[in-house]
């Protein structure tokens, strides 16, 4: 049973206009929720994060917004440029010592210029 | 340049073989990890260290196994190769304890067991 679902495996948008990428969890104890990046033939790279306290954290063109009550989470890019183009992983944290991530299955992001 | 290194880049494998995977970090972080990506998956924990003489195990452990001899290499082995090990594997570490610290990432190695 996934405890981070991405359902959207793909979302394209216009150049200059909003992406919105959503993520959804089950597990209620999770305390860190953060979005990574990834382009074809690379790593993951670590793009922003949200602690469970908060509803709203912003770095740039990028937002990241969680309703814990749905139990929902969304990253807005704005404007989205065709350098965004990649896969966007949602990942979940939980408390204890080994903070492991589990992670979605990924959405890929096709921005048209 | 800091980072992790991860080798081979890609590799092709016959059925029932041993390989090891080798990651390297010049971070000095304490925490490393090994995921596989699968389409469709995402990214799954295989195996995990907290430091440097204790490993545990993730979410799909069973045909890989890790040892953590000191703190910059992390070595993933399959002792004995099957074709649903295929996959891409990414070898990560983490800076600090609290969790806003994202994971660092290696390029990852590109395993296909036929």
């Amino acid at each position: 049973d996934q405890q981070v679902k991405q359902n959207s495996p793909s979302l394209s948008v216009q150049e200059g206009r909003i992406s919105i990428l959503n993520c959804d969890y089950t597990n209620s104890m999770f305390d860190y929720f953060l979005w990574y990046k990834k382009y074809p033939a690379e790593g993951p790279t670590f793009l922003i994060s949200i602690s469970s306290i908060k509803d709203k954290n912003e770095d740039g063109r990028f937002t990241v917004f969680l309703n814990k009550s749905a139990k929902h989470l969304s990253l807005h890019i704005v404007p989205s440029q065709p350098g965004d183009s990649a896969v966007y992983f949602c990942a979940a944290s939980g408390s204890g010592s080994a903070r492991q991530l589990t992670f979605g299955s990924g959405t890929q992001l096709t921005v048209l210029p | 340049i800091a980072g992790i290194t991860q080798a081979p880049t890609s590799q092709i494998l016959a059925a029932g073989r041993r390989m090891t995977l080798r990651c390297t970090q010049d971070m000095r972080h304490n925490a490393m990890y090994w995921y596989r990506q699968d389409l469709g998956l995402g990214l799954r924990l295989i195996h995990y260290s907290n430091t440097a003489g204790t490993t545990g195990k993730g979410e799909v452990p069973d045909g890989y196994s890790v040892s953590r001899a000191n703190t910059d290499d992390f070595p993933l082995t399959l002792a004995s190769a099957v074709p649903s090990q295929t996959s891409v594997y990414f070898c990560a570490s983490r800076e600090g304890n609290t969790a806003n610290y994202g994971y660092t990432f290696g390029s990852g190695t590109r395993l296909t067991v036929v």
